[in-house]
């Protein structure tokens, strides 16, 4: 009902810590995957994305690993800070179809203590 | 600013009247897309158009919604006889060429149904 879909996961740290958002796939299919970072009021912000070519992607304090064995994502981001608060979303994609829409997961609620 | 554009960014009608919503895709972007996203969930998608042809609906666009692509340019979606179920953030995203799975979000329109 809509009272589970407010229960966001939530991962609380602390500033300056290293944080680990993990994201499950659905679609072995699927070779394409990104992360989004979503602040209150506002769309989906492009942090990084990974072809299924590769395991792992590094961009400035943040790092996508792929696991395709157990569909797994996650985005690690480096020395957290207080923007960083928002909720992240994974979201794949089959880039050779015909409309490469994408699929998103549960998102994290990502919570940065000062 | 360059970025996706959309508007209005909050909308408020009564159930039963119509709305229309518009979206200003990134310039030169030929690929555009629509999603909804209900309080706590990742967004899902709704339609997409390459250019002005409407290449796919989901099954969630129900013969009340109607989008179009005129120009190739920007994109209206139109819900007629609104329902509260309808309440959601209504989210236009782009893409281009060989960054084509690289989909940019504009802010999104909230619309309440009273």
């Amino acid at each position: 009902g809509e009272s589970v879909g407010l229960h966001l996961p939530t991962l609380s740290v602390q500033e300056g810590d290293n944080s680990i958002i993990n994201c499950a796939y659905s679609n072995s299919a699927s070779d394409y995957f990104i992360w989004y970072k979503q602040e209150s009021g506002k769309g989906p912000q492009f942090i990084i994305d990974i072809r299924s070519n590769m395991d792992k992607r590094q961009g400035q304090r943040v790092t996508v690993l792929l696991n395709k064995t157990v569909k797994h994502l996650s985005l690690q981001i480096a020395a957290t800070q207080p923007g960083d608060s928002a909720v992240y979303f994974c979201a794949e994609s089959i880039s050779g179809g015909a409309t490469n829409k994408l699929i998103f997961g549960t998102g994290t609620l990502l919570a940065v203590q000062p | 600013d360059t970025g996706v554009s959309q508007d209005p960014r909050h909308k408020i009608t009564k159930r039963g009247q119509n709305v229309t919503f518009r979206c200003d895709p990134i310039s030169e972007h030929n690929r555009l897309y629509w999603y909804r996203q209900t309080l706590g969930q990742g967004p899902e998608f709704l339609t997409y158009f390459q250019n002005e042809a409407q290449l796919e609906k989901s099954r969630l666009l129900s013969d009340r919604f109607s989008a179009e692509r005129p120009k190739g340019s920007f994109s209206t979606l139109e819900i007629q006889r609104t329902e509260q179920g309808d309440s959601a953030m209504y989210l236009c995203a782009s893409s281009f060429g060989s960054a084509k799975n690289i989909q940019y979000f504009g802010a999104g329109t909230r619309l309440s149904v009273l």
